[in-house]
């Protein structure tokens, strides 16, 4: 079964850091870019960040640039979200989900994972 | 940063009703835009990429129309589980921006 597990969310001080990560079964991850999507509560969905297949290429929003970083350690089929200097702001469920090239040049989000949440409060 | 705006934002309709929602790219995007459905406490479902191509799965009752900078998705006729919250997403530059969402309800 294709599917991608979120884990590492809690509550945590503002200021203070976060790891999440992504473990993906029934596929392999290496032949997909990964992203991380959140979704603030009541809010709509904010793309946060991505990373290329391989790893050498990785995108931010500009609201956690330089805080959050993306990687993937591949022989574990897993993403990573390193969040530190974490903000009020930064409350949401944490979304991973797998960039799929359907036709060539097109792509889009085609599976998530069930969400971690994460508060940031003092 | 590519924005996109959807209309409208609330949508009450009726089982059956025929439905259009506008997606608007505040530059072109070519066909780099996906939509979603999105119900209470779940993660997004992917039903549309490539702007018009529907996803494997998805009933053909859902439909996706447009390129450049105006899009539509179009649900013929409206089912019980069809009542969430829809987004559109741009793919064409990064950051890959989302809609703001338009939420079906119940009429």
């Amino acid at each position: 079964q294709v599917q991608l597990v979120e884990s590492g969310g809690g509550v945590v001080q503002p200021g203070r850091s976060l790891r999440l990560s992504c473990e993906a079964s029934g596929f392999t991850i290496s032949n997909f870019g990964m992203h991380w999507v959140r979704q603030a509560p009541g809010k709509g969905l904010e793309w946060v960040t991505g990373i290329s297949y391989d790893g050498s290429n990785q995108d931010y929003a500009d609201s956690v640039q330089g805080r959050f970083t993306i990687s993937r350690d591949n022989s574990k089929n897993t993403v990573y979200l390193q969040m530190s200097s974490l903000r009020a702001e930064d409350t949401a469920i944490y979304y991973c989900a797998r960039d799929w090239f359907a036709s060539g040049i097109f792509d889009a989000f085609d599976i998530w994972g069930q969400g971690t949440m994460v508060t940031v409060s003092s | 940063d590519i924005q996109l705006t959807q209309s409208p934002s609330f949508l009450s309709a009726s089982v059956g009703d025929r439905v259009t929602i506008t997606c608007r790219a505040s530059q072109g995007i070519s066909s780099f835009l996906a939509w979603y459905q999105q119900k209470p406490g779940k993660a997004p479902k992917l039903l549309i990429y490539a702007a018009s191509t529907l996803q494997s799965g998805v009933p053909s009752r859902f439909s996706g129309t447009g390129s450049g900078t105006e899009f539509t998705l179009t649900v013929s006729s409206l089912q019980p589980e069809d009542f969430a919250t829809y987004y559109c997403q741009q793919l064409d530059t990064y950051p890959f921006t989302f809609g703001p969402g338009t939420k079906v309800d119940i009429k």
